[in-house]
């Protein structure tokens, strides 16, 4: 059964602390994505990565940065976590270019307090 | 500018009933739609998509119906069943680009 797997369910992280949440996948797809999920906001994506070292700003990136050094993992980093970065965060990854076959991971909750 | 809209955050249907959950959207070039369905504690799982030249998908007891001029698609799950409660995402893509997400309508069939 194909996989996007999220390091961690929960998390609790102080103010201006860095942040890194995991994601790996063991589909061998190209395209990774990092959302994350709000009350009343729905989806909204941050980073996404089209290939192994590639990044593009998704329509939030303020305050995040992102790493693929290895297709199958994506990471999204909180280089300085604040309050306002409390959500849900969604991985997922696709195999083929376009909207077609998007895996999303469980989720990390993330609170910063 | 919100491109995906799903004015409704909640629904409420009687088991058995029809459910039908509504999305309009606002860029034209869209001609890719999906539904996608979320559980608490789960990723998102994909439900059923219709391209723009078409104007109805069907698969089991999900339709999705799409009107190109009003800018409008809806999804009608029929017979609704207790394990059809859960988030429902609309989301639209261009020009075999990523996925535009809506907010969401949260659904809950009651017994």
């Amino acid at each position: 059964d194909v996989k996007v797997t999220q390091s961690s369910r929960y998390l609790v992280k102080r103010t201006g602390e860095k942040v890194f949440l995991e994601c790996v996948q063991d589909m061998d797809h190209e395209n990774m994505f990092w959302y994350r999920q709000d009350p009343g906001l729905g989806l909204r994506l941050i980073y996404f990565s089209y290939d192994v070292k590639m990044k593009e700003k998704g329509d939030i990136p303020e305050g995040y940065s992102v790493s693929r050094e290895k297709k199958e993992r994506f990471s999204l980093i909180l280089e300085s976590a604040s309050t306002n970065q409390t959500s849900m965060y969604l991985c997922a990854s696709s195999g083929r270019r376009g909207p077609y076959g998007y895996t999303f991971g469980s989720g990390t909750r993330l609170t910063v307090v | 500018d919100q491109q995906v809209k799903q004015n409704s955050p909640s629904l409420s249907v009687q088991e058995g009933r029809i459910s039908i959950l509504n999305c309009d959207y606002t860029n034209s070039m869209f001609d890719y739609f999906l539904w996608y369905k979320k559980y608490p504690a789960e990723g998102p799982t994909f439900l059923i998509s219709i391209s723009s030249i078409k104007d109805k998908n069907e698969d089991g007891r999900f339709t999705v119906f799409l009107n190109k001029s009003a800018k409008h698609l809806s999804l009608h799950i029929v017979p609704s069943q207790p394990g059809d409660s859960a988030v429902y995402f609309c989301a639209a893509s261009e020009d075999n680009d990523k996925i535009i997400f809506g907010k969401g309508t949260r659904l809950h069939i009651l017994p």
